[in-house]
């Protein structure tokens, strides 16, 4: 099936400083979602964006917390600057229309130390 | 706020039989997906429904947005069938997914 792709899997950094997330998604589809998942919980909704716009976001969307998608490169997900709690496995998601099901990548673990 | 309750938790089936997960919702929900999680923890998509049934080899999803729930049936189980099952359900105008515990569902020979 469609696959979307993250990059990186797996980034550690201290804590205080910036990360940025990508997602690579499906090529045709138009919503985009990033979704976080602490260990041992479930996974949680964070935002979506569509048309260059976020529609929503959760309140664990906070205010270091920031999504992008220039010119139809990757969608990402930046936060500046992290915090321990910031530790999870974010996960991205697209679909093609507002009809069609979401499409996860793997993941990618973070880990502010 | 809006939840998702999955049951069971837990699952062992013997090879060739067959059981149903459930997914209850406390609010009406627009649709649901159901994934289950590889060994390296993606999730595939199984069965995405706004209303009704669909069908799949040996799965089979329902879906009853008025009733509030969901489910996914299993039949014929075989060992590859192992894993964790998700089912999440799509809340509001913006397509978020609001997710269930999970079913770690073991197939036994």
């Amino acid at each position: 099936g469609p696959k979307v792709l993250q990059i990186p899997s797996h980034q550690i950094i201290d804590m205080g400083q910036m990360v940025t997330l990508n997602c690579d998604p499906v090529s045709n589809h138009l919503y985009f979602y990033w979704y976080k998942q602490i260990l041992g919980q479930q996974m949680e909704f964070l935002v979506n964006f569509y048309n260059g716009k976020v529609m929503e976001k959760s309140k664990l969307f906070k205010d270091q917390f920031s999504v992008e998608r220039p010119d139809g490169s990757y969608f990402t997900l930046k936060i500046q600057p992290t915090a321990l709690e910031d530790s999870a496995v974010y996960f991205c998601a697209s679909r093609r229309d507002w009809e069609y099901e979401q499409y996860f990548g793997p993941g990618t673990r973070l880990t502010v130390l | 706020g809006d939840q998702v309750e999955q049951s069971p938790s837990a699952l062992s089936l013997h090879e060739g039989t067959g059981s149903a997960l459930r997914c209850n919702f406390t609010t009406t929900m627009r649709a649901v997906q159901w994934f289950r999680k590889n060994s390296r923890g993606s999730l595939i998509n199984l069965f995405y429904l706004a209303s009704g049934t669909k069908e799949n080899g040996r799965l089979k999803s329902a879906f009853d947005s008025k009733e509030r729930y969901s489910t996914l049936h299993i039949r014929d189980a075989q060992l590859e069938d192992s894993g964790t099952y998700f089912c999440a359900a799509e809340a509001g105008n913006t397509g978020k997914l609001i997710f269930g515990l999970g079913t770690t569902l073991q197939v036994q020979p």
